[in-house]
């Protein structure tokens, strides 16, 4: 059972458009991340935070930025969606580097 | 810097046969945790099986097991009897202490079951 919940499930938008995609968990995990992950294809880290009001910009260049005003919500937003930000989003959270982290369902985002 | 590879875009195995996957790394740290997950077509990715480098003890799940060989650098994941449900793309990751809580992640094995 999912403790890490992502919405919508799949969203297609309008270029141009402002999208946020939410990343909410309960288990009270310190560190939270987002993943773009086309389909069938590696991770890429855009964006982390290891606490309330501290994020930083991943390993791939994103023009999403994020917040975290509390330790359970950490969403993600575009503020003009473009065709080239089609792709999947994966939100996880961790607390311990020995349990690994612990993934949402994901947002599949088409703009069109 | 830490990198993790796995070698096998694809593997395909018939149902209830053995399949090994592969995932080697690189790393100068002695104490890091290694993970393999599981990502189902259009389902959330789930943690799999994680070993701790300083255990010899190979870890086991059920029909997944581990073969851990840290001079190698080696960390395969063997799926005993597979299923029509163990088709999906599977992730090697691997963290450490250097690793900013961040885990370092192989490019994906897809696995195909054939029925």
């Amino acid at each position: 059972e999912a403790d890490i919940y992502q919405t919508p499930r799949y969203l297609v938008i309008g270029t141009g458009k402002k999208i946020t995609l939410e990343c909410s968990q309960t288990m009270g995990h310190d560190k939270m991340y987002w993943y773009q992950q086309d389909p069938g294809m590696e991770l890429h880290l855009i964006h982390y935070s290891y606490g309330v009001n501290s994020t930083e910009k991943g390993d791939l260049s994103s023009e999403s930025t994020v917040s975290r005003i509390r330790t359970e919500h950490f969403p993600l937003t575009l503020e003009s969606a473009r065709p080239s930000h089609t792709s999947q989003y994966l939100c996880a959270s961790s607390v311990l580097r020995d349990r690994g982290y612990t993934f949402g369902s994901g947002t599949r985002l088409t703009v069109v | 810097a830490q990198t993790v590879t796995q070698s096998q875009p694809e593997m395909s195995v018939q149902e209830a046969e053995t399949v090994t996957l592969s995932c080697t790394y690189d790393t100068s740290e002695s104490d890091y945790y290694l993970f393999w997950y599981k990502q189902p077509p259009s389902r959330q990715m789930i943690l799999v099986i994680r070993q701790e480098a300083y255990k010899q003890q190979n870890a086991t799940e059920n029909r997944f097991s581990v073969n851990f060989q840290k001079a190698a650098k080696s960390f395969s994941l063997k799926i005993s009897d597979s299923q029509l449900g163990d088709a999906a793309m599977y992730f090697c990751a691997y963290i450490g202490l250097d690793s900013n809580y961040q885990l370092i992640w192989g490019a994906g094995t897809k696995l195909i079951i054939k029925p």
